[in-house]
This record gives C-alpha cells, structure tokens and sequence, in this order.
C-alpha cells in the first residue's frame, strides 16, 4: 500500500538555523499539507499546496516558513530561523483529491535547543 | 471557521468493554468528517470518514461512527474494546468547499485495561 514518508525522523537544531524537513506524498495525490503538534497538544493546520501554489496558510505559517515542491514528488518544509517555541513534530499529509481522507507520514520530530 | 471539541481527554475501560469517544463541531459551512487513531511514537491513521449518505459508518478494527448533523456530533463507538485499541483518538473536520484542511479536536486518550 502506498505511504506517504518523512525524513528525517528526528531533527535536533540551534535556534537561528535553518531547517529543512522532507516529505514524499503518494505519487498521484494533488493535495499537500504541513500539520504539527507540539507534545501533548493538538495537531494543528499550517500551510495547504495545490496545484504548486500555496492555496492556504495558517497564522503560525508566518515568514520564517515555507514549502516548496521543487521535483513532482518531494514537498519540503522550511523553517528559516528556527525558535525554541518550534519544537515540535510535523506531519506531512496528503490526498488524492481533497475531499477523501488525508494519509499522514510518520512525523518529523523537530527539537530546537 | 471550524472548531472541534473533544470532551473527554483520557477514557479508561475494561478489556471486552464497550467504548464512545464524544466529538461535537462548529461550522458555518457543510463539513467532512474524520476519526483518526495515533499509536504511539507514529503517524496517524485513518479509522473512518463521513463525507455523505448513510450517517452511521463502519471504519477499521470495529470502530463505528454516527453523523448526528442537528446535534452537531461524530462520536465514535466500538462495542469491545481490546487492549491493542489502546491509543490517541482524534476527531477532524475539513470544509465542503476550500482547501479542505483538517481542524482537529485535542484528542482523547483511550486506556484499555486487562
């Protein structure tokens, strides 16, 4: 069965640096999405891409991310200059076509020292 | 906006016992509805979905789920519960006509004990 991936599983970084978490969607999903939870919270929304654009963002998702999808398969989520308050685990999802379920990959978790 | 609420955070029950995890939402708009589980240390995983027709639907592993749309509810039952269910549940709601993003409940923390 198809899965969506993540590399890496775990990511430990100093705040001020730059992170680059990775994902590879199903190969014949249109729809994208970043998530995160920071531990013992909810999962919350922070950015939507179809059609290689941005297509919603959250207020968390603020200058110092981005996503890109710079190959047809892999979708990325940068994170600038990483703050203390980032830490977290980000899930990458995707769906076929938006109405069906969302497959989640496994998580990266991101801790920021 | 959508909201999701998730009242209970931890459920204990007995093995072979029955088991309803209460979610209720808020929309403006017409939703989609979702109920995923969280094993720990993974991703999450779809259990069922309501997107239209029959309100009761069957997921995976036994679970069940009722669309109650005038009480605004998608609480999910299973009528036995193993100690393999033990795990993190989550409701989401995604919009009928946007992007469709998932705006998730806190979660519940179902405990099955032997």
């Amino acid at each position: 069965e198809p899965e969506v991936t993540q590399t890496p599983s775990h990511q430990v970084t100093q705040m001020g640096q730059e992170v680059i978490l990775r994902c590879v969607p199903i190969s014949n999903h249109l729809y994208f999405y970043w998530y995160r939870q920071i531990l013992g919270q909810k999962v919350e929304f922070l950015v939507s891409f179809y059609n290689n654009e941005i297509s919603e963002k959250s207020e968390i998702f603020d200058d110092q991310f981005s996503v890109e999808r710079p190959d047809g398969s892999n979708f990325t989520l940068k994170i600038r200059s990483t703050k203390l308050e980032d830490s977290a685990m980000y899930f990458c999802a995707s769906s076929r076509d938006g109405v069906n379920e969302q497959y989640f990959g496994p998580g990266t978790r991101l801790t920021v020292t | 906006a959508q909201s999701v609420t998730q009242l209970d955070s931890q459920v204990p029950v007995f093995e072979e016992a029955p088991v309803e995890l209460r979610c209720n939402y808020s929309s403006s708009v017409s939703v989609y509805l979702f109920w995923y589980v969280q094993y720990p240390n993974q991703g999450l995983q779809l259990l069922l979905k309501y997107l239209s027709g029959s309100t009761l639907v069957k997921g995976i592993n036994g679970f069940e789920a009722e669309f109650n749309k005038s009480q605004t509810s998608f609480h999910l039952r299973k009528p036995s519960v193993h100690i393999s269910d033990t795990a993190e549940y989550f409701c989401a709601v995604s919009d009928q006509a946007g992007t469709y993003k998932y705006i998730f409940g806190t979660g519940t923390r179902l405990k099955v004990l032997a």
